[in-house]
């Protein structure tokens, strides 16, 4: 068990709709990254956030957009929904900036789009 | 630019016998850090190492083993005796000083035949 928590494991929703994403970091751990995992695309970087401001964007769609709470949990809203955005999607979260350490991730979250 | 390079997308070895993951990154950071990860049929990212620049020791954790060499700029990890257990796919991870990503190769798939 990593220690970070994502919500929901698995995701069932239509094209054109909006779906939260949550995940819980590791005690302690501030910085918050969001990455997506596609058969043809591999591990793909969306966003990092720290103490809740954003710190690196990375190929993020426009139609997504993430948030880091006081609480330091993290959701990753994904809207407009298309085919190919089915995908298995994973928070992983590391300690102070997130320099010298590695991140710890998250179980994932499966996201069907039909 | 950063870029990890895992070359073999595909392996397949019999039960207990030797085999080594390639990994080969590039980046014109001084300091910067090297990850392995493994993703099991379950699909969960699981830490197995990280491998700082300036530290070029190799590392041995049991059956595991990795090989960091900065001439080549290659971080290969290898399982010794392998095991059923073993399968799964396992990707190579740089993270850079000056940022904040974690840059990923497409990862090996590797298969352990009982």
């Amino acid at each position: 068990d990593s220690g970070v928590t994502q919500t929901p494991k698995h995701l069932i929703t239509a094209t054109g709709q909006r779906v939260t994403l949550r995940c819980s970091p590791r005690s302690g751990d501030l910085s918050v990254y969001w990455y997506q995992q596609s058969l043809d695309q591999g591990l793909q970087f969306l966003i990092q956030y720290y103490n809740g401001e954003e710190r690196a964007k990375g190929n993020i769609l426009e139609r997504f957009s993430a948030q880091q709470f006081p609480d330091l949990h993290s959701e990753l809203n994904l809207s407009s929904l298309e085919l190919g955005d089915s995908a298995l999607y994973f928070c992983a979260s590391s300690v102070v900036g997130g320099e010298n350490t590695e991140a710890f991730f998250g179980q994932g979250t499966r996201l069907t789009v039909v | 630019a950063q870029k990890v390079t895992q070359a073999q997308t595909e392996i397949s070895v019999v039960e207990k016998e030797d085999v080594t993951l390639d990994c080969v990154y590039e980046t014109r950071d001084t300091t910067y850090y090297l990850f392995w990860y493994k993703q099991p049929p379950s699909g969960e990212l699981v830490f197995l190492i990280r491998r700082n620049s300036f530290d070029e020791q190799n590392e041995i954790s049991g059956r595991y083993s990795w090989n960091f060499q900065k001439s080549t700029s290659s971080f290969n990890f290898t399982i010794t005796a392998s095991q059923v257990v073993d399968s799964a796919v396992y990707f190579c991870a740089l993270r850079p000083n000056t940022g904040n990503q974690f840059y990923f190769g497409t990862g090996t798939s590797l298969t352990v035949i009982p």
